[in-house]
């Protein structure tokens, strides 16, 4: 069974850093392109920021450039999201989601999600 | 950025009902177009990916069409486990993949 878990969530400070961890199982982990997907609770969905199986490729949305820094450890399974200038705009549920095909944004399994709150 | 605006917003139907959902792309996609339902306090799921493919376990009542910069979801008749509030995607400018502002299907 495909498992994504996140943590590394919580309160931050304008202006600090965080960063998401995604625990990946159930599947080949370095067979697929991974994905960070953002929701403000109640509202509508964002896609962050995308990693190609061998961290060859990698793209952010402009919203987070040169801010965020996604990256993944193949031999232990994990994806990361590294957070820095964090701005109350960035206050969302962070999921991990696992690419369908190729490098395609397409996300066919999700995590429940980390909530990270930006405020002072 | 490519602007992705769904119609309605909200959808009011009933059981055995069936419905559609209109997603429109401000510039062309080809056919690529992904579709997600998400019900409360759960992670959406994956429905269609390029715009007519069917993701495998989701019901045959779900289907999806078009190409360019129009495209619909449609649900050939409603069960009680279908609403939800369902996002269209596109990926056409993978470096911006964007959503849509979402559409509540709600029991009327």
């Amino acid at each position: 069974e495909v498992q994504l878990v996140e943590s590394g969530g919580g309160l931050v400070q304008p202006g600090r850093s965080l960063r998401l961890s995604c625990a990946a199982s159930g599947f080949t982990f370095d067979n697929y392109a991974m994905h960070w997907v953002r929701q403000v609770p109640g509202k509508g969905l964002q896609w962050v920021s995308t990693i190609s199986w061998n961290s060859a490729k990698i793209t952010y949305a402009d919203s987070v450039k040169g801010r965020f820094t996604i990256f993944r450890d193949n031999a232990k399974n994990s994806l990361n999201l590294q957070m820095n200038s964090l701005r109350a705009e960035d206050t969302a549920l962070y999921y991990c989601t696992r690419g369908l095909d190729g490098y395609d944004p397409v996300f066919d399994y999700w995590g429940q999600g980390t909530l990270v709150t930006v405020s002072s | 950025d490519i602007q992705m605006t769904q119609s309605p917003s909200t959808l009011s139907a009933s059981v055995g009902d069936r419905v559609t959902i209109t997603c429109r792309a401000s510039q062309s996609i080809s056919t690529w177009l992904a579709w997600y339902q998400q019900k409360p306090g759960k992670a959406p799921k994956l429905l269609i990916y390029k715009a007519s493919s069917l993701q495998s376990g989701v019901p045959s009542r779900f289907s999806g069409s078009g190409s360019g910069t129009e495209f619909t979801l449609t649900i050939s008749s409603l069960q009680p486990d279908d609403f939800a509030t369902y996002y269209c995607q596109q990926y056409g400018s993978y470096s911006q993949s964007t959503f849509g502002q979402g559409t509540n299907l709600e029991i009327k």
